[in-house]
């Protein structure tokens, strides 16, 4: 399967704790999407790279989120002394620039924080 | 601020019925409207956009939508619906760069 891989499938944790996700794009892709998703709701956007360049980042993206893409290639979310308000689906996308936005989604990383 | 409003939450046809999902939208800038389709279990795809010209988009699967402007709407159509449809739609609403902007859904159950 060469589309976006996101691992793990489902994490679940206690409030408090650390959580890290992982996000592989298809790999011509230069630019890769952060979005969150809770029950009921539409996707929201979160944060975007261009290459390794984090170019725009969502106000929903609090001081406890930090996004990595150090080679421009892989992608890390990472959650910091988690809330249960953080529970949701954590989806992860890529494009090509100059594509007109087609975006290609992974499965999400179902969080749950107890 | 932008919005994207799509108001049926959950639509049950039978097969061979019509399908119309609305959509409507509130943006001060250049209008680039999206729908995105989730299968269960699977993740979400592009069903179909509009960037410009032409305000009738076809897309995939046989669906199609119509940008009005003057209506700030883009509803998705398809002239007769199968079991395979049922699916969750999303519209979105192209904002700022490079980030997309998402309705709430609607769900869609296609009795066979």
């Amino acid at each position: 399967d060469t589309g976006v891989s996101q691992n793990p499938r489902h994490k679940i944790t206690k409030r408090g704790q650390n959580v890290t996700f992982r996000c592989d794009p298809i790999s011509e892709h230069n630019r890769l999407y952060w979005y969150r998703q809770t029950l009921g709701q539409g996707p929201e956007f979160l944060t975007y790279f261009q290459n390794e360049a984090q170019l725009e980042k969502s106000r929903l993206l609090s001081d406890r989120f930090s996004a990595e893409r150090p080679k421009g290639s892989f992608s890390t979310l990472e959650i910091q002394r988690t809330e249960q308000g953080d529970s949701a689906m954590y989806l992860c996308a890529s494009s090509i620039q100059g594509s007109n936005e087609k975006l290609f989604f992974g499965s999400g990383t179902q969080l749950s924080v107890l | 601020a932008q919005s994207v409003s799509q108001h049926n939450h959950h639509v049950i046809l039978s097969e061979a019925a019509s399908l119309e999902l609305g959509c409507n939208y509130s943006y001060g800038g250049t209008v680039n409207l999206f729908w995105y389709v989730q299968y269960p279990g699977q993740h979400l795809q592009l069903l179909l956009k509009y960037f410009s010209g032409d305000p009738l988009v076809k897309g995939i699967k046989g669906f199609e939508a119509e940008f009005i402007k003057s209506k700030f709407s883009f509803n998705l159509r398809k002239p007769s619906v199968q079991w395979s449809d049922t699916a969750e739609y999303f519209c979105a609403l192209k904002v700022g760069a490079n980030n997309l902007f998402f309705g709430t859904g609607t769900r869609l159950t296609v009795i066979p």
